[in-house]
């Protein structure tokens, strides 16, 4: 069956160290993989979106990896910040559906 | 910018209840989307709508229609009110996308339902 996966542990780091967080799929052939981030109460908000011919996206501290053949994409916060505490998810195009992962739960330490 | 709302962030209903959730967008986009996610599940899909007065049923449409008279309204309606749909419902939309197509979603805060 097709199956999007992240982390479902939260990670917690120090601040000013990197955060990788990771989405794995199965089954799918997306033509492109989003992520999104989501606070408590909130609807998620669009971070970056990478093509299937992209190996790296880059957009201020954040960075996002697709790797087509693990079926694999990772979203790294550089210089991590308090305020990048949030839920991160990841989303791909399945058919003409959107499928999101259930997100991993990040917590910055000052 | 993009601007979704929601018409309650917060809702409690008895079992039974006919319920109305209404999401507004402001950018003339054409597909529209309600979710409901829960904690360890994620989004998942109810139902979406492409156009005016079209619909389409997602992966959980049981227990729930939807109506879109106007290209900036799309309601969900929980038919009659049970506990298990208690959850956080998620209206989002996007521009057109095809296979190769980019559709980033864009949501609205959120409506926390509670059925009683």
């Amino acid at each position: 069956s097709q199956k999007i996966e992240q982390n479902s542990e939260a990670l917690n780091i120090q601040e000013g160290k990197t955060a990788t967080l990771t989405c794995n799929y199965t089954n799918y052939s997306p033509a492109y993989l989003q992520w999104y981030r989501q606070d408590p109460g909130r609807g998620p908000v669009f971070l970056l979106l990478i093509r299937e011919n992209e190996k790296e996206k880059r957009k201020e501290r954040l960075k996002v990896t697709f790797d087509t053949t693990l079926k694999q994409s990772l979203f790294h916060i550089t210089a991590s910040q308090p305020a990048d505490s949030a839920t991160y998810l990841c989303a791909l195009k399945g058919g003409f559906k959107t499928i999101f992962g259930a997100g991993t739960r990040l917590f910055v330490k000052a | 910018d993009v601007k979704v709302t929601q018409s309650s962030r917060y809702l409690v209903k008895r079992t039974g209840e006919k319920v109305f959730l209404e999401c507004v967008q402001d950018m003339d986009h054409e597909n529209m989307f309600w979710y409901r996610q829960d904690p360890g599940l994620g989004l998942r899909l109810i139902y979406f709508s492409y156009d005016v007065k079209m619909k389409e049923k997602g992966d959980i449409p049981e227990g729930y229609s939807v109506s879109r008279e106007k290209k900036e309204r799309f309601s969900l309606i929980l038919e009659s009110a049970s506990t298990n749909q208690t959850s956080m419902y998620l209206c989002a939309t996007g521009t057109p996308g095809g296979w190769a197509d980019q559709e980033t979603q864009y949501f609205g805060p959120g409506t926390r339902l509670l059925v009683l």
